[in-house]
């Protein structure tokens, strides 16, 4: 069974720099491209990070994502209260035949 | 400017079968690229894929609900509409629909919350 595993959660001081990891396989991360999406509270998601590290125009340079093998990384620098929320990664699965999503990360800014 | 709006019903009795429908705009369902997916997050829990259609109605389904999920587009109306047969209160969610490209999801709506019970 497919799987892309995070951390349960991650949490931060405002100004600090955190990750939040994400684990899967050779069916997904290991030969497709990690999106990052946050969510957070009473809102849509929203993407953050496509094709591994690219941001969409609007999101900060504060967000950055990395991929070695079938790992991913998602940066914060700078953390704001405002950053609170659930992160997750994706990436297409082809075992699943579509976009498979990792657990979720709950993000804490102390 | 893309946008997208889920509506259905917010309560659905065990057995039934559900219907959601995402309304869109800013672009065609037909649009060559574009895809429309559902997602969904029960109450505490993670975002979870559905289905997925693209322009030209080729259909993905994730396979673990694949034999209740249909999903079609009305391109006249340009609008994605997911059914679900037989629900049972486990799926209780937010169901969200998405504008999809080679990029991801990168339009979501605001989501609905249907509750089976």
């Amino acid at each position: 069974q497919s799987v892309v595993t995070q951390p349960p959660s991650v949490s931060g001081t405002p100004g600090q720099r955190v990750t939040i990891s994400c684990s899967g396989g050779s069916s997904n991360i290991g030969r497709k491209s990690v999106n990052w999406y946050q969510h957070l509270p009473g809102t849509a998601p929203k993407l953050l990070i496509y094709n591994n590290d690219q941001r969409p125009s609007g999101v900060p340079d504060r967000f950055s994502g990395s991929k070695i093998g079938t790992s991913a990384s998602l940066a914060i620098s700078g953390l704001q209260s405002e950053d609170e929320g659930d992160y997750y990664c994706a990436s297409w699965d082809d075992s699943l035949n579509g976009p498979l999503f990792g657990g979720g990360t709950k993000l804490t800014v102390l | 400017q893309i946008t997208l709006k889920e509506s259905g019903p917010t309560l659905v009795k065990p057995t039934q079968t559900l219907t959601l429908t995402c309304i869109v705009s800013g672009f065609s369902v037909n649009t060559p690229g574009v895809g429309v997916g559902w997602i969904r997050q029960p109450p505490g829990k993670a975002l979870e894929w559905l289905a997925l259609i693209y322009w030209d109605a080729d259909k993905r389904y994730n396979p673990s609900l694949e034999n209740r999920l249909t999903i079609t587009h009305d391109t006249p109306k340009n609008q994605v509409v997911l059914t679900m047969a037989d629900v049972d209160p486990v799926d209780t969610a937010t169901y969200y629909c998405a504008h999809r490209d080679w990029r991801g999801f990168d339009y979501w709506g605001q989501g609905t919350l249907v509750t089976v019970s």
